[in-house]
């Protein structure tokens, strides 16, 4: 499968416990994103890395996540002391970017469920 | 920042008509506007997409339109098949910018 990738599928945590989620992209992909959906909603930005470097952060991003993309291929996001507000869809989604904006294809989401 | 609104939140075809899905837009400076199509439990899947410098784009059964000056763009199905069925999201960026604004979805339901 050459899509994206995320791990694990599905995350049943309990209130304050922290969680991390991977991501790996489509190989040769530079940009890498993360968004959260939530049920009956578009998915919302959370951040954006271009190889290594995160250069965008969302409002939304507190400071009790943070992501990472150490070499610039896969990418984690953990949660830490998670709340019932952060039950969510997870997505991950890579591009290429050539020249304009290049078009992001989506992984199939981790579903996060905090009790 | 940008805020997409998009309308309706459910639409109902019968086999065979045509589906239009509206949006709207608020940052003048977006310039790229991809439409994503959700299946039940899926990941969202590019379906087609439009830039500022072109006034309306076809892809078989599928179009999309934009209006620059009013700030809008609609999706539009033809000839609509059970399998379209699922939810319809628009989105808006600025060119240079990598955040998708994505707005509330559409869920479509094609009646066999």
């Amino acid at each position: 499968d050459t899509g994206v990738s995320q791990d694990p599928r599905h995350k049943i945590t309990k209130r304050g416990q922290n969680v991390t989620f991977r991501c790996d992209p489509i190989s040769e992909h530079n940009r890498l994103y993360w968004y959260r959906q939530t049920l009956g909603q578009g998915p919302e930005f959370l951040t954006y890395f271009q190889n290594e470097a995160q250069l965008e952060k969302s409002r939304l991003l507190s400071d009790r996540f943070s992501a990472e993309r150490p070499k610039g291929s896969f990418s984690t996001l953990e949660i830490q002391r998670t709340e019932q507000g952060d039950s969510a869809m997870y997505l991950c989604a890579s591009s290429l970017k050539s020249s304009g904006t290049g078009e992001q294809f989506f992984g199939p989401g981790t579903r996060l469920t905090v009790l | 920042g940008e805020n997409v609104e998009q309308h309706p939140s459910t639409l109902s075809v019968q086999e065979g008509d045509s589906a239009v899905i509206k949006c709207t837009y608020s940052d003048s400076a977006s310039n790229y506007f991809p439409w994503y199509k959700q299946e039940l439990g899926k990941r969202p899947q590019l379906i087609i997409d439009i830039r500022s410098n072109v006034g309306e784009k076809k892809d078989q059964r599928i179009a999309v339109t934009l209006n620059k000056t009013a700030k809008h763009f609609s999706l539009h199905i033809t000839e609509t098949q059970p399998e379209d069925s699922a939810v319809y999201f628009c989105a808006a960026s600025k060119d240079g910018a990598n955040n998708l604004f994505f707005g509330t979805g559409t869920r479509l339901t094609v009646i066999p």
